[in-house]
């Protein structure tokens, strides 16, 4: 199972937004609504900030939200601030009745 | 509020079997259609889903892993574990557990993440 692709790094300053892609295949993101997004501080466990593609958590700032077209979901941070500079990872079901993950974006805030 | 926390060694040889427990407290494993799973991560690396195991007992794995990979349940302790045998230098990585509710994506609750090293 490949991992899904996203770009390495993502920047933006504050008050912007900004989009992160994940792309995967019709057996895994485009195949299923079951995508969901993870924020990573530097020596702490990932948060979950999006699931089933456009899903908040409750706590989690209506400036993050997602999306899906194809086989690439997305995520948005929208009023970009300082303390959204986090890794974020992706993950999706897969046709396999597994779970995959993309590689990750560094988001830095400029 | 639902806790989850990692425990085993940090330390291991290459060839020996890596034996990390997942206690979970402030909720029953046993409770109907939630997923408990483990993820990994390497030093400066992205995450890798290994696998996870539904409150009744199924279990789902990674297929790169699955030949190596045992999730089980011990719901007396409250309590999952993953043992991964014959690691090497690339199973160096900090292993979280994790809960998933069933039918949906969010792995909602985290353990905070052990470092296990495999070194000679």
């Amino acid at each position: 199972q490949s991992a899904l692709t996203q770009p390495a790094s993502v920047s933006g300053s504050p008050g912007q937004s900004i989009t992160i892609s994940c792309t995967g295949t019709s057996s895994d993101v485009g195949g299923y609504n079951y995508v969901s997004w993870y924020q990573q501080h530097p020596g702490e466990a990932p948060k979950l900030m999006i699931y089933d593609v456009s899903n908040r958590p409750s706590g989690v700032s209506d400036r993050f939200s997602g999306s899906k077209s194809g086989n690439t979901a997305s995520l948005t941070i929208s009023g970009l601030q300082a303390e959204d500079e986090a890794d974020y990872y992706c993950s999706s079901y897969t046709s396999s009745n597994t779970w995959v993950f993309g590689g990750g974006t560094k988001v830095t805030v400029v | 509020q639902l806790q989850l926390q990692e425990s085993g060694p940090g330390l291991l040889k290459p060839s020996e079997t890596l034996s990390l427990t997942c206690t979970v407290s402030g909720g029953s494993i046993s409770s109907e259609n939630y997923y408990w799973g483990w993820i990994r991560q390497p030093p400066g690396k992205g995450l890798e889903w290994i696998g996870n195991i539904y409150y009744s007992g199924s279990t789902y794995y990674n297929s790169s892993l699955k030949s190596r990979v045992t999730i089980s349940l011990d719901t007396s302790k409250n309590q999952f574990s993953l043992k991964l045998s014959s690691v090497t230098a690339a199973d160096t990585a900090v292993y979280y557990c994790a809960r998933r509710r069933g039918g949906s994506s969010g792995l909602d609750y985290w353990g905070q993440g052990t470092l296990v090293t495999v070194s000679s």
